[in-house]
């Protein structure tokens, strides 16, 4: 079945520096999204990538799709401590189900 | 409009006991699918529903169903509980999965512990 990866497990950055994490599908996808988890909280959506290339930017947060839509990105310029979480990648095949990565957790240091 | 809320919070079970986990969803959604989170798993998905059928099940074993209701509140039910079900299960509504737009919005879960 479909699986999803991210990398890496864990990410510990002094403030102000940035930090990037990477998400693999091993089937293309129709879509897919990004959600923040803050430790003792539920996962927030982020944003949702559909076309292949596509480049999206929120403020300190720039998230890109890959051009065979099997592979994405998040990249954040500047950590904040505001910032700290675990950041989730979900992939999903049109009429299917989404597939969670297992998540980046980052931890910034002020 | 609220969120989605999840009832009950927190749960306390023994093994072999069953339990009955409710969400309602954001009005005017009629997408809910329910999640299983644990540290060693990572989110995994149960069962997702739309306009009372369910239309994806995850790779979770038949002690683990649920349903949806005409007001799209959901439940789902876990019978003979095992040690290993302790976990967050989260809850997500969306507006309608054949929209490209299919954001998921995350109720705060029930933690349920299995002793």
């Amino acid at each position: 079945g479909q699986q999803v990866m991210q990398i890496p497990q864990y990410q510990h950055v002094q403030e102000g520096e940035d930090f990037t994490t990477y998400c693999n599908s091993s089937t293309t996808l129709s879509n897919i999204q990004w959600y923040k988890q803050r430790p003792g909280g539920h996962p927030v959506f982020l944003i949702q990538l559909v076309k292949s290339g596509e480049v999206k930017k929120q403020k300190r947060l720039t998230f890109q799709f890959g051009e065979a839509k099997k592979n994405s990105s998040l990249h954040i310029t500047a950590t904040q401590t505001t910032d700290v979480g675990t950041y989730f990648c979900a992939g999903r095949v049109y009429g299917q189900n989404f597939v969670f990565g297992p998540g980046t957790r980052l931890s910034v240091l002020p | 409009k609220a969120g989605v809320t999840q009832t009950p919070r927190y749960l306390i079970k023994t093994r072999g006991q069953q339990v009955t986990l409710s969400c309602s969803p954001i009005s005017g959604h009629r997408s809910v699918s329910w999640y299983q989170q644990t540290p060693g798993q990572g989110l995994q998905f149960l069962f997702e529903y739309f306009s009372e059928t369910q239309r994806n099940k995850g790779n979770f074993p038949g002690r683990f169903s649920g349903r949806q209701f005409s007001n799209s509140r959901s439940e789902m039910n876990v019978s003979t509980l095992e040690l290993g079900d302790s976990a967050l299960y989260l809850c997500a509504s969306s507006p309608d999965p054949s929209d490209r737009t299919d954001t998921q919005y995350f109720g705060p879960g029930t933690r349920l512990t299995v002793l």
